[in-house]
């Protein structure tokens, strides 16, 4: 069974300039997670997503932030305009569906912002 | 609230040394999970283990084994003969019912980096 997948791996933009990462979950995952890891602390959730509805953003800075799940399966996270503290390692993870079990993770897109 | 505290930043450790590595937890939940996932270098976060909060039975699998125990709020993670491979982040988190909805969410803390020196 394919893993989830991200895209790209890695990243450098300029500050002010906008960016755009990308999302395929596991076949049949209903559930999709994206989360910031910053350098030396845990990742924390932006937006949780089931199905194509949004089940929590309450993280997500939506002044900048924006993501999408059309169709229910890829999903798409955006940064626009990108600041210097957007600089980090943004995870994307799928379940079946929502509840107290794991999530399986990507490989992660590390954003380098200068 | 829910919050998770690894307090050890980062462990070094020589091989086959046993090692490990806290966590202690805060939540006013009564039903809660605890899982222990693994970050490589290659950044994939990798699951481990998941209890729940009835479940206070210690568990081991191979060198890995966890210690639950809700009079001290902790779920400690030992692995025994520690090998070079073991060089990784580590991460406990809690996951808890989010407050007047069906849906969970998941904390982490900041992690534990370990190094297994050969």
């Amino acid at each position: 069974e394919a893993g989830v997948a991200q895209s790209p791996r890695y990243k450098i933009i300029e500050k002010r300039q906008s960016v755009a990462f990308w999302c395929n979950p596991i076949s049949g995952h209903a559930t999709l997670y994206w989360y910031q890891q910053i350098l030396g602390q845990g990742p924390k959730l932006l937006i949780q997503f089931q199905n194509n509805g949004v089940v929590d953003d309450s993280q997500l800075p939506k002044d900048r932030f924006s993501a999408e799940r059309l169709k229910g399966v890829d999903s798409t996270l955006k940064i626009q305009p990108a600041k210097l503290e957007d600089s980090a390692v943004y995870l994307c993870a799928s379940r079946m569906e929502d509840g107290p079990y794991e999530q399986y993770f990507g490989p992660g897109t590390r954003l380098t912002v200068t | 609230a829910q919050k998770v505290t690894q307090a050890q930043t980062e462990i070094s450790v020589v091989e086959k040394e046993d090692v490990t590595l806290d966590c202690v937890y805060e939540t006013r939940d009564t039903t809660y999970y605890l899982f222990w996932y693994k970050q490589p270098p290659s950044g994939e976060l990798v699951f481990l283990i998941r209890r729940n909060s009835f479940d206070e039975q210690n568990e081991i699998s191979g060198r890995y084994s966890w210690n639950f125990q809700k009079s001290t709020s902790s779920f400690n993670f030992t692995i025994t003969a520690s090998q070079v491979v073991d060089s990784a982040v580590y991460f406990c988190a809690l996951s808890v019912r989010r407050s007047g909805g069906s849906n969970y969410k998941l904390t982490f803390g900041k992690g534990t980096l370990l190094t297994v020196n050969p």
